[in-house]
């Protein structure tokens, strides 16, 4: 069994609606959670970073982390076309030695048509 | 700055061949590492250094070596490939005490027969 779950979609929306992405996890020790973001033939970029349960927005985007059920959430509201690409989670455990040392998800691909 | 940067995009190999991934950054950055990406398996590390001169081993090391002899260059090499390397490859780099923000290359897509 993986140690970090992530439906691998694919995922299709109409433009506007809302997108919730999920990743479960099975090793409690992960403490830090994050959400890349990779366009086709790109490289993946952070698009948000979480410690603690609860969630943390940055403009459409929504951060969920709920330890206790070791599940996290990605919400996108009002979604765009140029959203399209795969996300992908990924999380490490707490301590200086684990620093960059990423787990992630499988990754799902979202599509946005107009 | 040019970031993080990948030579070559493409690559075909055949089995036992050996050859040499670039990874350069021009970010300053201490922490580099190697991740390959499989259909269905998402990510998964390499091979990791957090400075010249030192370096270890990630979830999937076997096949792979690395060197770091400076802060810009972390090169992966295979040494005598396989059909399971066929893969995405990709470099990235960090600030060490800022591991989670990590800076991806673009990729080098490499098919081995």
């Amino acid at each position: 069994q993986k140690e970090v779950e992530q439906d691998p979609g694919p995922l299709s929306v109409p433009e506007g609606a809302i997108v919730s992405l999920n990743c479960t996890y099975s090793n409690s020790a992960f403490q830090y959670f994050m959400w890349y973001r990779q366009y086709s033939r790109k490289g993946p970029e952070l698009l948000m970073y979480t410690y603690s349960s609860g969630n943390k927005e940055d403009g459409r985007f929504t951060a969920q982390v709920d330890k206790s059920s070791k599940y996290i959430s990605l919400f996108i509201r009002d979604s765009q076309p140029s959203d399209s690409a795969t996300y992908l989670c990924a999380m490490r455990r707490a301590g200086g030695t684990s620093y960059g040392k990423l787990t992630f998800g499988q990754g799902t691909i979202l599509t946005v048509h107009p | 700055n040019a970031g993080v940067t990948q030579t070559p995009k493409f690559q075909v190999l055949k089995t036992g061949q050996s050859m040499t991934l670039q990874c350069a950054q021009d970010m300053n950055h201490e922490y580099m590492s190697w991740y390959r990406q499989d259909p269905g398996m998402g990510l998964r590390l390499i091979h990791y250094s957090v400075g010249a001169g030192i370096t270890d081993q990630g979830e999937v090391p076997n096949g792979y070596n690395v060197s770091r002899s400076t802060t810009e260059d972390f090169p992966l090499r295979l040494l005598s490939a396989a059909p399971s390397q066929t893969s995405v490859y990709f470099c990235a780099s960090s600030y060490l005490g800022q591991g989670d923000t990590q800076y991806f290359g673009p990729g080098t897509r490499l098919t081995v027969l």
